[in-house]
């Protein structure tokens, strides 16, 4: 089974600039994560894909980042213009199933390699 | 008060040590527990989970949950050189929303085993 694709893997860019990053979760897995990761830091969710609709952009700064899931399989984030602060790595996810009401249950996520941002 | 916070290390031990890793979480509702491993330049990898209190042994690993002081721990046993990784605990915030939504990461604590 192929695992979540990210692409590009690095990339260099000076402040302001934009900058886009590209995310094919497993086969079959309706819900895609992108997640920060500041060196020295644990991963941060910014943004929840249930199929092609936002379940969770709370800690997404909406002023510079989007995200899409325009068909419910890959995903873009982009952003514009770029902090110094921006650098880190972005990390996409994808599991199997969503939310699942009231009832708990486990919903394992599985990882991309990343994209490592760093902002001049 | 971090939601959960990690000894941030780094850690490093002789081939065959038994290696101890912590977090504390400051939520009592948290019942799903989990250790990531990340080695340099990967993503991170689902190792174990434990849900409620208790131990969780897979091998060389154990996963431990005291739910009454809201620690958790990560014990590895013989320790080798290929488990030189940052190991990162981790706590679904969202508990009706399906277990392993808004996973709530701590530092992480980067483990290196010398040969």
């Amino acid at each position: 089974e192929a695992g979540v694709a990210q692409s590009p893997r690095y990339k260099i860019i000076e402040k302001r600039q934009s900058v886009a990053f590209w995310c094919n979760p497993i086969s079959g897995h309706a819900t895609l994560y992108w997640y920060q990761q500041i060196l020295g830091q644990g991963p941060k969710l910014l943004i929840q894909f249930q199929n092609n609709g936002v379940v969770d952009d709370s800690q997404l700064p909406k002023d510079r980042f989007s995200a899409e899931r325009l068909k419910g399989v890959d995903s873009t984030l982009k952003i514009q213009p770029a902090k110094l602060e921006d650098s880190a790595v972005y990390l996409c996810a994808s599991s199997l199933r969503g939310p699942s009401g009231r009832a708990v249950s486990f919903n394992e996520q599985f990882f991309g390699p990343g994209t490592r941002l760093t902002v001049l | 008060q971090k939601e959960v916070e990690q000894d941030p290390g780094p850690l490093s031990v002789p081939e065959g040590a038994i290696v101890s890793l912590n977090c504390t979480y400051s939520n009592s509702a948290f019942q799903y527990f989990m250790w990531y491993r990340q080695y340099s330049r990967k993503g991170p990898e689902l190792l174990m989970y434990t849900y409620s209190s208790g131990n969780k042994e897979d091998g060389r690993f154990t996963a431990q949950v005291d739910k009454s002081s809201k620690y958790i721990s990560l014990f590895i046993r013989d320790s080798q050189p290929s488990d030189s990784a940052t190991y990162l605990c981790a706590i679904p915030r969202d508990l009706y929303g399906g277990a392993t939504n808004k996973l709530i990461f701590g530092t992480g604590t980067l483990l290196a085993v010398q040969p």
